[in-house]
């Protein structure tokens, strides 16, 4: 099984241009969830969602959208850019009364 | 609020050392979960653990050991005789409501250790 799989790994932008993180899970997982990792400040949820149809906001939502259409696909849109979206990403799934939740590589994203 | 917070943000010790790595909580909730997730340097997060508010039970597994306690809201974490592949760094997470909202992490800023040879 492929897991929790992000694309692209790595990702310059410039400032004001827009883009789609691509996240995808191969395990029928309800819940999905981005992630941001910035140096000295941990993980921090940018937004969720517990099913096909239904997202909700994170800790730190602004400059970002998401949609879940399917319960595999949950992409997150940066629609214009900002060097403070400079970070690693993180796109994470589990069941709904799973143990754990299961993350994908990741994201490095550049923004100049 | 709910926030969680590792004080250590660096340890480094020599390898066969025992270190021990604090993790203290704050909830409202009386139903919470509490994590705690490796990054090596490769950049991959792995789940070590998951432990419900109402287990206080301290759990060994191989050289890793944790220990619960709620009257000081701390999960610490210890590694007995470390190895250098310990290296990484490592973050405690919480999760509230009885579901155990594994999609609603917060996490604590990390702990990087590093065993020295």
């Amino acid at each position: 099984n492929a897991g929790v799989t992000q694309t692209p790994k790595f990702q310059v932008l410039k400032t004001g241009q827009s883009m789609t993180l691509q996240c995808a899970q191969d395990m029928n997982h309800e819940y999905m969830s981005w992630y941001r990792q910035d140096p000295g400040m941990g993980l921090r949820l940018i937004h969720y969602s517990v099913g096909a149809g239904i997202t909700d906001q994170g800790e730190v939502p602004n400059g970002y959208n998401v949609s879940r259409s399917t319960t595999e696909d949950f992409p997150l849109r940066l629609l214009s850019a900002a060097p403070s979206q400079t970070s690693v990403y993180f796109c994470a799934s589990s069941y709904r009364d799973s143990r754990q939740s299961f993350f994908g590589q990741g994201t490095r994203l550049t923004v100049v | 609020a709910q926030k969680v917070t590792q004080a250590q943000t660096e340890i480094s010790v020599v390898e066969k050392e025992d270190v021990t790595l604090d993790c203290v909580y704050e909830t409202r909730d009386t139903t919470y979960y509490l994590f705690w997730y490796k990054q090596p340097p490769s950049g991959e997060l792995v789940f070590l653990i998951r432990r419900n508010s109402f287990d206080e039970q301290n759990e060994i597994s191989g050289r890793y050991s944790w220990n619960f306690q709620k009257s000081t809201s701390s999960f610490n974490f210890t590694i007995t005789a470390s190895q250098v592949v310990d290296s990484a760094v490592y973050f405690c997470a919480l999760s509230e409501g009885s579901g155990g909202a594994t999609n609603k992490l917060i996490f604590g800023t990390g702990t990087l250790l590093a065993v020295q040879p």
